[in-house]
């Protein structure tokens, strides 16, 4: 089952910064939190990742909390290619087996 | 950047039909998955593979199979095509062990069987 939370969908207007909040109350020390988003009828694409430090790469940040049960993605200029389901992913380091559980996500409607 | 590639887009089938969906990677990475991926029910594990040769079942492996002779290739395989197994079918590969290694997929083939 999917350990994250996420709003069902979000708009935002293209140009602006699109925050896609996550919820994951239930994290535990050693769970990476993972994003990935999915265009509609390709396959999911990896965003970023982190632990408990904030991170950043070209695609966008992630901002974690200090307690660590709710995180936010933000794309900092979203575009019409934006819109996507984005999925947010708890996983565990160590963990027995690699597998993904991706849950419903957030379809983001990117706005002209 | 990581490439990964599966053999077709779309796909149809008939029902009893043996079906190969083909994936290949380029980036020398140790580890393949296949998943399927359907309306309300998310993302699920069918096979997965360490290395060369090896094989492991995920959640749903029952009617698949799998093949894994070269690194950088992963083949799933349906024995006997079933409409149930009408579906979107996603590759993935990684580097590393358990956890903090990142999946990176392929366009997915959507697979129909009639």
């Amino acid at each position: 089952d999917a350990k994250t939370t996420q709003p069902p969908s979000m708009d935002c207007a293209e140009g602006r910064a699109a925050n896609l909040p996550c919820n994951h109350s239930t994290i535990s020390g050693n769970e990476y939190v993972y994003w990935y988003r999915q265009i509609h009828s390709q396959g999911p694409q990896y965003i970023i990742h982190g632990l408990k430090n904030n991170e950043t790469n070209e695609m966008a940040s992630l901002i974690i909390t200090e307690d660590r049960k709710s995180s936010t993605l933000i794309l900092p200029h979203a575009t019409l290619r934006d819109t996507a389901v984005y999925y947010c992913i708890v996983r565990v380091y160590g963990g027995a087996t690699n597998k993904l559980i991706f849950g419903t996500g957030t379809l983001l409607a990117v706005q002209p | 950047d990581v490439k990964v590639t599966q053999s077709s887009r779309y796909l149809v089938k008939r029902t009893g039909e043996k079906v190969f969906l083909e994936c290949v990677q380029d980036m020398d990475h140790e580890n393949m998955f296949w998943y399927r991926q359907d309306p309300g029910l998310g993302l699920r594990l069918i096979y997965f593979s360490y290395d060369v040769k090896m094989k492991e079942k995920g959640d749903i492996p029952e009617g698949y199979s799998v093949s894994r002779e070269k690194k950088e290739r992963f083949s799933l395989i349906l024995e006997s095509a079933s409409t149930n197994q009408t579906s979107m079918y996603l590759c993935a590969s990684s580097f590393g062990r358990a956890g903090q290694e990142t999946q990176y997929f392929g366009p997915g083939t959507r697979l129909l069987v009639l």
